[in-house]
């Protein structure tokens, strides 16, 4: 069984440029997450699908961060402007549903650094 | 607010000696606690999950996780680390679907 796909693995850009992160999640799974990870801390999620509805995105910094999951499947992030806080790993996860079984499978994840 | 607390950044010991992660869970209710695991390089992988029933839950690659309700602890536990086992460790606690993360814990085993 194939895994949560991300790409792209790292991505240096500047400050006030846009990035894009893709992801297509296992298929079938329902609900897919993106989480967002500082080094030295844990994920923290940015937001959450249901199919292609939005659950959570109570956490996505909305006047430059947004994210699709057109047709229910694949997922884009997307970050414009970007600043230099944002350097971190964004984490894509899919789940079969949403659920307390807590069980997530999640990509390798994409790298972004800012300068 | 539902979360949980990882006292340690780092636990080293060495390879062949028990091996415990400590977390702290702050929830009302019925917790849903779970562990996961972040190798150099590789995504974050599921290891086991407590919701009900058994206090000692049996995870991938021989790790456990006792549950002490009267402690609020969910300490992760192996008998005999393995220098494989280095790698980032979060505990987590579950509540309405969202997934809340530790900081994380470094476990670094030597030969």
């Amino acid at each position: 069984e194939a895994g949560v796909a991300q790409s792209p693995r790292y991505k240096i850009i500047e400050k006030r440029q846009s990035v894009a992160f893709w992801c297509n999640p296992i298929s079938g799974h329902a609900t897919l997450y993106w989480y967002q990870q500082i080094l030295g801390q844990g994920p923290k999620l940015l937001i959450q699908f249901q199919n292609n509805g939005v659950v959570d995105d109570s956490q996505l910094p909305k006047d430059r961060f947004s994210a699709e999951r057109l047709k229910g499947v694949d997922s884009t992030l997307k970050i414009q402007p970007a600043k230099l806080e944002d350097s971190a790993v964004y984490l894509c996860a899919s789940s079969p549903r949403a659920g307390e079984s807590g069980e997530l499978f999640f990509g390798e994840g994409s790298r972004l650094t800012v300068l | 607010a539902q979360s949980v607390a990882q006292p340690e950044d780092q636990v080293n010991v060495a390879e062949g000696n028990p091996l415990t992660v400590k977390c702290t869970y702050s929830v009302s209710g019925n917790p849903y606690l779970f562990w996961y695991v972040q190798y150099p390089n590789r995504g974050l992988q599921f290891l086991l999950k407590y919701i009900t029933g058994d206090n000692l839950v049996k995870g991938s690659y021989g790790f456990e996780a006792e549950f002490n309700k009267s402690q609020t602890s969910f300490h992760l536990k192996k008998p005999s680390a393995l220098v494989s086992d280095s790698a980032l460790y979060f505990c987590v606690s579950v509540n309405d679907y969202k997934l809340s993360f530790g900081a994380g814990t470094t476990v670094t085993v030597r030969a």
